[in-house]
């Protein structure tokens, strides 16, 4: 059982250069999420994606776009990368925890992106 | 959305018990306080969840007051490998909403 599975693990971007990050998760969940986090920095919520055939904007969508393939898959895009948006990027996804009925998050293991 | 503040970071020794509080003033009532581990390049992992009163698994303990404007996660008898950020998350059911971090509190453990 993977869990969710990012590609790639690292990728070095010239500005202006365009990408698409990978998630998938073989969990079943409905709910899947993109974050990216700065050096030393908490994470922040790219967009989100509540179950197939929904996106949302989170805290900062700017420069980016989404892709809710199918339940198993959810894309990032990066149109026009900037080195702005250097950083590593976690995918997630989230079931009802056991007991609480609250989500319960689960992380891929990150995309490390460098934009020169 | 509830906003969450930590203290950015705490020391401790080897065999102690750690407790870092988690502030959530606006706190809604669907909303579930979650608590996360990240360990350096890898993603988060959670740790432990609860509505009210105090929660209990194999790995720490969580205490949230009846008013709920607060929580506090507490690992007993902290090791080296316990040394990680440690992020408090509050959001709500039905599953799928916006889930934010706040900044999390980097726990340093000392032999």
């Amino acid at each position: 059982n993977a869990g969710v599975t990012q590609t790639p693990k690292f990728q070095v971007l010239k500005t202006g250069q365009s990408m698409t990050l990978q998630c998938a998760q073989d969990m079943n969940h409905n709910s899947m999420y993109w974050y990216r986090q700065d050096p030393g920095m908490g994470l922040r919520l790219i967009y989100y994606s509540a179950s197939e055939g929904t996106t949302d904007k989170g805290e900062v969508p700017n420069g980016y776009n989404v892709s809710r393939l199918n339940k198993r898959e959810f894309s990032l895009r990066l149109e026009s990368a900037a080195p702005s948006q250097t950083s590593v990027y976690f995918c997630a996804s989230s079931e009802v925890s056991t007991g609480a009925a609250g989500e319960k998050l689960f992380f891929g293991s990150g995309t490390q992106l460098s934009v020169l | 959305l509830a906003k969450t503040t930590q203290p950015i970071s705490m020391d401790s020794y080897e065999g102690q018990e750690v407790n870092i509080t988690c502030s959530h003033n606006n706190i809604a009532t669907n909303d579930y306080i979650t608590w996360y581990q990240q360990f350096p390049s890898q993603g988060p992992r959670f740790i432990i969840q609860g509505y009210k009163t105090k929660v209990t698994n194999e790995v720490a303990s969580l205490f949230i007051p009846a008013d709920r404007k607060s929580s506090t996660l507490s690992l007993p008898r902290v090791s080296l490998s316990d040394t990680a950020v440690y992020y408090c998350l509050v959001g709500d059911f039905p599953p799928g909403n916006m889930l934010t971090f706040g900044g999390g509190t980097r726990l340093m453990v000392k032999p």
